[in-house]
């Protein structure tokens, strides 16, 4: 895998369904792994910074793991209500020696719950 | 909270102009970015900034510049306005490297 990517691209949820997906991503000059949620006519939200191999992460109903090693993280939301309902942005900080701290973004995951 | 102010919603322009769109935080972060949404493409980053009077390019800087003077404004500038610089703004700041991103609201600029 070359750049971050987020799959699926789009999602259509029942209320109440629990969900995920999955944000692949290359393992190497790994540094960090950032999960936002950007909802229609407002700015983008962090919500988790994941570092370690085997991090779990856990915000309400929402919780992220992380594999350094393979190259994935996966965003869980559980009992989805139409509030979750918003694009899910993930991007992959790396380290070069040569041009230092680099950081790219994944197209996203929309999500939509439906009541 | 950390609040990132962008200047503008929406914003129209005409081909050729030269166009400012402006960035403020409010948490006296030392690093701010500004990235540019398309369908179907990731946030891209245009330009970011460590400290005030610096800069360094992002993936797609062609056709921009910024400008850090204060430490709480960034400004980004489309030095010839032209139809593919329509798009979605986005201006980020952050404290250090191990802390997320905090987001403006976005600009959304079209270019007639």
């Amino acid at each position: 895998i070359l750049n971050v990517e987020q799959s699926p691209q789009s999602l259509h949820v029942q209320e109440g369904d629990s969900t995920n997906f999955t944000c692949s991503f290359p393992s190497s000059n790994f540094y960090a792994l950032h999960w936002y949620r950007w909802e229609t006519a407002k700015s983008p939200e962090a919500l988790f910074v994941m570092t370690l191999n085997g991090d779990e992460k856990k915000k309400g109903r929402i919780s992220a793991t992380l594999n350094t090693k393979e190259g994935y993280s996966y965003l869980y939301i559980k009992g989805s209500q139409p509030e979750d309902s918003a694009t899910y942005l993930c991007a992959r900080r790396a380290y070069y020696p040569n041009t230092g701290n680099q950081f790219y973004f994944g197209t996203g995951t929309s999500l939509t719950v439906i009541p | 909270d950390v609040k990132v102010t962008q200047s503008s919603r929406y914003l129209v322009k005409r081909t050729g102009e030269k166009v400012f769109l402006e960035c403020v935080q409010d948490m006296d972060h030392e690093n701010m970015f500004w990235y540019r949404q398309d369908p179907g493409l990731g946030l891209r980053l245009i330009y970011f900034s460590y400290d005030v009077k610096m800069k360094e390019k992002g993936d797609i800087p062609e056709g921009y510049s910024v400008s850090r003077e204060k430490k709480e404004r960034f400004s980004l500038i489309l030095e010839s306005a032209s139809t593919n610089q329509t798009s979605m703004y986005l201006c980020a700041s952050r404290e250090d490297s191990n802390q997320p991103q905090h987001f403006g609201d976005g600009t959304r600029l079209s270019i007639l």
